[in-house]
Order: C-alpha cells, then structure tokens, then sequence
C-alpha cells in the first residue's frame, strides 16, 4: 500500500525567502507524484506532476520539485515566495498500476509574512 | 469550460433530515469522486464513479448514499447523519484510463454542519 509522509505541518516564513516544502513516500511499485495546493475557502488545484521522464517539474508560478527515486521524496521549492502562496499544499501518490487511487500527504501549512 | 460546480456551498443540518449535495462539470470527463475533508486534514477517498458506475466505495457508512445521474452530475445523498459528519465535501472529477490521476479538477466543495 502507499503513503505520504509531508515531515512539515506549518512552514512560516518571511517574503522573498526561498522555501522548501518535503514529502516522502512510500510504495513498493512505480509512482505517479504530484502536488495539490489549496487556498481558504477553496478546492485543490494541481500545482505540479511527475509522470514520468525528467525528475525535475515545474509550474507555472515558480515552483518546482524533484523527484528523487532513491530516496522516495519530492519535495517542492520555490526561490522566492510572495504573500499570496499562502494556503495549504499537498503532496500526493498514484501507484500507476492502481486505478482510481490518490493518496494524500497529511499537508503543510505555508504561512508567507511580510 | 473547466469548472466543477458544486452546491449548496454550506448547509447546516440536523441529525434527522435528509439533505443532498449535488456536483456538476462539462468538461467531458467520466469519473468523478467524492473526497470528505476534515478542518486541517488531508481529503479521504469516499466514492469514485468511473462512467456513471460506482467503482469505488471506501467502506463508506450507508448514511451517505452517492448517485451519479449522467456523465456531467453527480449527487452525495444524506440521511441520518452525526454531528462528526461535519466537514467540507469535495468533488472532483478527470478522464479515466490509464493515466486518469494524470489531472484531477476539484470543485469549491460543501461546507457541512451537522447539529
């Protein structure tokens, strides 16, 4: 079965420091990863996805992760966050042979200050 | 179009009435799911409907009854339910196949108070 540890419940910090948001997983088959963020008030939206192909993803508004094999993580970054990526993110586990199945991590709280 | 729309947005209910949520999309997709999220935790799985059949039930309680009418609604009806009950529904749906996780779109969910 497959689970996601996310090691962080609450991440402050400060405008325009880089952050690093970790999620391990564990799974004794090939993954599909990805990462949810969700504002207040809202649902989730997918941020960024591993699939396959290149380790490195990225998104549209400056963050990436990594997916690290060897050491079953893929932990999301950003060099320099703004106020607004305040909210909640979710790092989240398809086994790619299983179906309809998403597991999701327990969430980090990014509280951005100015 | 790619929006899922789901009302009420917030419901108050007692532990005797019936109410029911109801979820829409027109983005062609044909599954759709039900996630139960409780006040700083992560969504839990209830119900996946992969088209308009019930495909997976996560040992969900009876009191909560799902229904997906056609390809674009699906409805969560309630009955009887416990003040624990209370939390935010979410739906969400994607294209199934073999890459269906590959893109879930999620809706605003129903805030839900059980009294």
């Amino acid at each position: 079965a497959q689970s996601v540890t996310q090691l962080d419940s609450q991440v402050p910090v400060f405008e325009e420091a880089p952050v690093e948001l970790r999620c391990n997983y564990s799974s004794s088959v090939s993954v599909y990863l990805f990462w949810y963020v969700q504002y207040p008030n809202q649902g989730l939206q997918l941020l960024l996805k591993y699939l396959s192909g290149s380790t490195l993803v990225e998104s549209i508004n400056g963050f990436e992760a990594e997916f690290n094999k060897s050491q079953t993580s893929f932990h999301l970054r950003k060099p320099s966050v703004h106020i607004s990526d305040t909210a909640e993110y979710f790092c989240a586990v398809s086994e790619n042979n299983a179906g309809n199945m998403l597991t999701f991590g327990g969430g980090t709280r990014l509280m951005v200050k100015p | 179009d790619t929006e899922v729309t789901q009302t009420p947005k917030h419901l108050v209910m007692g532990m005797t009435n019936k109410k029911s949520l109801k979820c829409e999309q027109h983005m062609g997709h044909r599954a759709m799911y039900w996630y139960k999220q409780k006040a700083k935790k992560p969504p839990e799985l209830m119900f996946v409907y992969s088209y308009e059949k019930l495909s997976i039930n996560e040992s969900v309680p009876s009191r909560f009854s799902p229904e997906c009418p056609n390809s674009s609604l699906l409805n969560l009806h309630l009955h009887a339910l416990q003040p624990e009950d209370s939390a935010l529904y979410l739906c969400a749906s994607s294209h199934p196949g073999l890459r269906w996780a590959e893109k879930l779109f999620f809706g605003s969910g129903t805030q839900l108070s059980v009294l």
